[in-house]
């Protein structure tokens, strides 16, 4: 089966920086996503990793860890607008195939 | 990057009834994904659309209550068939970007059933 766990809520302070874990155990792994869904809207593509390292953009980078199953999604000079739900998503097969997704976790910006 | 144009955006029908949502990509893509996203919760697939074949479902979905039509390589539908308080949720299509390190989604449709 496919697991993807990450926290489901989060608070941090606007300017701090949040670290946002996920943890995945899948059937094959050909790379991990990161997307922020503000309420009702669709998700936003945020970051790919494939290979093990830091991928940094900008505020946002993300790390992955192939061996240990695990990602984390890190958010610098927070701002409120960054207030939204981060999701963790897993392509276990190669290819044009679709997403396994984590339930998200709804971070929450405070002044 | 792709673009995705889903419609319609939100929509509240009956008990009973059913709603078709339409996905127009900008260009020729061999997959297109259908998510389901229940309230609070992440989201789920429900089936794959290859143009020229069948869909293929996910576990817990079948055909009789979201048949998928794929006509060609830019276009498709989902139909939620036989509405029920309970499928009330935000449908979303995907697509993979050509170097497979992307995927987009369209705006979603949140659909409410009273």
């Amino acid at each position: 089966g496919q697991n993807i766990d990450q926290p489901t809520e989060m608070t941090a302070t606007e300017g701090a920086i949040v670290q946002i874990n996920c943890t995945y155990q899948t059937s094959g792994f050909n790379g991990l996503f990161w997307y922020q869904q503000h309420a009702g809207e669709a998700p936003t593509f945020l970051s790919y990793n494939v290979l093990d390292g830091l991928e940094e953009k900008g505020r946002f980078s993300s790390f992955l860890s192939r061996s240990k199953g695990y990602s984390y999604l890190l958010l610098k000079e927070l701002q409120m607008k960054d207030s939204a739900s981060y999701l963790c998503a897993v392509r276990a097969l190669s290819g044009n195939t679709p997403l396994v997704f984590g339930k998200g976790t709804r971070l929450s910006v405070i002044a | 990057s792709a673009v995705i144009s889903q419609k319609p955006s939100r929509d509240i029908c009956q008990r009973g009834t059913s709603l078709t949502i339409q996905c127009q990509v900008d260009s020729q893509v061999t997959m297109m994904f259908w998510y389901r996203q229940q309230p609070g919760q992440s989201l789920t697939l429900i089936a794959t659309a290859n143009q020229g074949s069948e869909a293929t479902y996910e576990s817990g979905f079948v055909i009789d209550k979201f048949p998928i039509s794929r006509p060609n390589l830019t276009f498709s539908t989902l139909t939620v068939s036989n509405l029920s308080p309970e499928d009330s949720s935000i449908y979303l299509c995907s697509v993979t970007g050509v170097a497979d390190t992307e995927a987009f989604f369209g705006q979603g449709t949140r659909l409410t059933v009273v």
